[in-house]
């Protein structure tokens, strides 16, 4: 079955580092790809989405590019705020039949000013 | 505009009980979604609505899981009777747009 495995955190960066975090999956077709973020006390809300092969997502500084021969969807952002601070799941999920999201089991990110 | 809205934020219960959970989407949005959340895990899908028929139901358990979404609107989770191993966060999200969910910001049981 459809499968997403992120990077074991928890990451500690200093703000201004660079930023990735990893994500590879495994899928029986050709899935749209998706990064959520949840910041501390609030829900999980998109970050950005990559819908075909070749196709980079961006939001906030954030970036991620739609890998299918590595089948990789990796999140970058050059130089990370303290206000980056949160958990981020990677996900994959289909356009038509349940459209349902597989999510990642995510991956905490403190940034220490 | 107003977000998912979902009660209560917090339940403790002992196993055996029963518990239920609510979610208000966004006004408008057709397919809702319950997803549970173990600790250290991502969410995982348990029950899809389009409007108020059920479109993927696969993970849900249903000798104690149940769900309902009357009018097309509101929905209600139920555990009963609940077990300690379905001590998570319950999110409900709602959505128009395949794969751009928007969440509520969940319910936390707590089965003792």
């Amino acid at each position: 079955g459809d499968s997403v495995t992120q990077m074991e955190g928890p990451v500690t960066l200093s703000e201004e580092a660079f930023l990735t975090i990893n994500c590879t999956y495994t899928a029986t077709g050709y899935p749209s790809l998706f990064w959520y973020v949840q910041y501390p006390g609030e829900g999980l809300q998109l970050l950005l989405k990559a819908t075909k092969a070749d196709d980079k997502g961006s939001n906030k500084g954030f970036e991620a590019t739609y890998r299918k021969e590595t089948t990789s969807f990796h999140l970058e952002k050059g130089s990370v705020q303290v206000s980056d601070s949160a958990v981020y799941f990677c996900a994959l999920g289909y356009q038509g039949g349940s459209e349902k999201l597989v999510f990642g089991k995510g991956t905490k990110l403190t940034v220490n000013p | 505009e107003a977000g998912v809205a979902q009660s209560p934020r917090y339940k403790i219960i002992e196993k055996r009980q029963s518990v239920a959970f609510w979610c208000n989407p966004i006004s408008g949005h057709a397919t809702l979604y319950w997803y549970q959340q173990i600790l250290g895990q991502g969410p995982k899908l348990l029950i899809q609505f389009q409007n108020n028929g059920v479109v993927d139901d696969s993970q849900l358990p249903k000798d104690r899981f149940s769900a309902e979404r009357l009018k097309g609107v509101d929905s209600t989770l139920k555990i009963q009777p609940a077990k300690l191993e379905d001590s998570a966060v319950y999110l409900c999200a709602s959505s128009t747009v395949v794969g751009e969910l928007f969440f509520g910001e969940g319910s936390r049981l707590t089965v003792l």
